[in-house]
């Protein structure tokens, strides 16, 4: 089945530690996303990526790092200089361009827990 | 200020009930999302809308451009509709703003 997966679901880390997230899609999308979710807050633009070996810090891109080194993949490393990593990290792939706006597809999800 | 407001910010309605979720925005889009979040988290895109109103089982979203107004209805609401549902708008860019979204419980 074609999609969206992310791993770990629930991520644990000591403070100071940098941790990686995954995220891999087979829909043969040429973008990716990185959002952050907190509580009453709507999601926030991390990093994205319209092309492999090229991506653009989003809204909140500090203390975060990315690589797109495959289409298929889009890992995103939360670094010990994020001041406050918990929350719960969605990644998404769309096509691009098209001018009117293109679907997302979203991850499940890791819920990130820095203690 | 967020550019993307929705109301309300919690609705509880019992089985049956016709439901509306408001979404207002304050810049100019090329396009309207209506997304729904699942207590586990997962989020899945209901309807991507320009102009116009769409309708998909019993949902229907619509979007007055003139009015920067969208609004989600569920018809004959049921308990599995209990999720969050999110408005977001794209602007000239491929990125994104999200509403805070809206907690819908469906009692039976």
């Amino acid at each position: 089945d074609g999609g969206i997966t992310q791993s770990p679901k629930y991520l644990f880390r000591k403070e100071g530690q940098n941790v990686t997230l995954s995220c891999e899609q087979n829909l043969n999308h040429d973008a990716m996303y990185w959002y952050r979710q907190d509580p009453g807050q709507g999601l926030r633009l991390i990093y994205y990526s319209q092309i492999v070996n090229d991506f653009q810090k989003g809204d909140i891109a500090e203390g975060y790092s990315v690589s797109r080194e495959k289409k298929e993949s889009f890992p995103l490393t939360v670094t010990s200089a994020q001041k406050n990593p918990t929350a719960f990290y969605l990644c998404a792939s769309s096509i691009v361009g098209r001018g009117l706006g293109n679907e997302q597809f979203f991850g499940p999800g890791t819920r990130l827990t820095v203690l | 200020k967020n550019e993307v407001e929705q109301s309300p910010q919690n609705l509880t309605a019992q089985e049956g009930e016709f439901i509306t979720i408001n979404c207002s925005y304050s810049v100019g889009i090329s396009a309207l999302h209506w997304l729904q979040q699942h207590p586990g988290g997962g989020i899945v895109s209901l309807f991507m809308l320009s102009s116009g109103k769409k309708k998909h089982g019993r949902l229907i979203a619509t979007i007055n451009i003139q009015e920067k107004h969208s609004s989600l209805h569920i018809t004959a609401s049921h308990p599995r509709d209990s999720a969050v549902y999110i408005c977001a708008v794209r602007g000239g860019s491929e990125k994104l703003v999200f509403g805070k979204g809206t907690k819908l419980t469906v009692n039976p």
